[in-house]
């Protein structure tokens, strides 16, 4: 059965810190590769996502995700986070049929100002 | 991305009493609806499909007569906590397939059964 797994649940930086937060999964097939992001108070917006082309993905306000078939992981990084960039992270991976989607646990990012 | 809301965003029952949550898409024709659950500091579970005109799919453990999904409209999907006990209270989340394999959410409902 397909699974995610993410690394830190609770991770605190300063800002201007450098972020990485670990994904891995388990899947059987071809995957898309998703993260998500939960503002303290709001819903979930999608940050990036991969489907195929560049193993490395941009996505919005600075954030990119590796995605590294060989060590089936999926690592969202920014180079120097901000104070506003404190929210949950998910981490979710789907086969071909979107009925598959599983989520990680969530890493909680804290940035201090 | 489309927009989905939900309504209510916060409710609060009696044990014993049913919950409708409704989930549209403001913007988007969805054949296509999930809804998740979340245990605090925890993941979100994927609890059922739901698909316009037709029956929901349900994950395993989930009991569909507990929580029964309606999908009437391209538009509009509900979930209803029937016989809604304490170790029913969490945060419940719809979302729906964009065109491109995303999903899109909606702002959740927190529900706590009394």
């Amino acid at each position: 059965a397909q699974s995610v797994s993410q690394h830190n649940h609770h991770v605190i930086l300063s800002e201007a810190a450098s972020l990485e937060l670990g994904c891995n999964y388990s899947y059987g097939g071809t995957v898309n590769l998703f993260w998500y992001v939960q503002y303290p108070g709001q819903h979930l917006q999608l940050l990036l996502k991969y489907f195929s082309g560049d193993p490395l993905v941009k996505g919005i306000k600075g954030f990119e995700a590796e995605f590294i078939k060989s060590k089936f992981s999926f690592n969202l990084r920014k180079p120097s986070v901000q104070w506003s960039d404190t929210a949950e992270y998910f981490c979710a991976v789907n086969g071909m049929n979107n009925n598959d989607m599983r989520f990680g646990a969530g890493t909680r990012l804290t940035v201090k100002p | 991305g489309a927009v989905v809301s939900q309504h209510p965003s916060r409710v609060i029952c009696k044990s014993g009493t049913s919950v409708k949550i409704e989930c549209r898409s403001l913007d988007f024709q969805a054949t296509t609806m999930f809804w998740y659950r979340q245990f605090p500091k925890q993941s979100l579970m994927l609890m059922a499909t739901s698909n316009e005109g037709s029956k929901a799919t349900y994950e395993q453990g989930v009991e569909k007569d507990k929580f029964l999904i309606n999908h009437a409209s391209l538009t509009l999907s509900t979930l209803t906590v029937t016989s809604a006990h304490p170790e029913d209270s969490s945060f419940y989340i719809c979302s729906l397939a964009g065109s491109t394999d995303t999903q899109y959410f909606g702002p959740g409902t927190r529900l706590t059964v009394l």
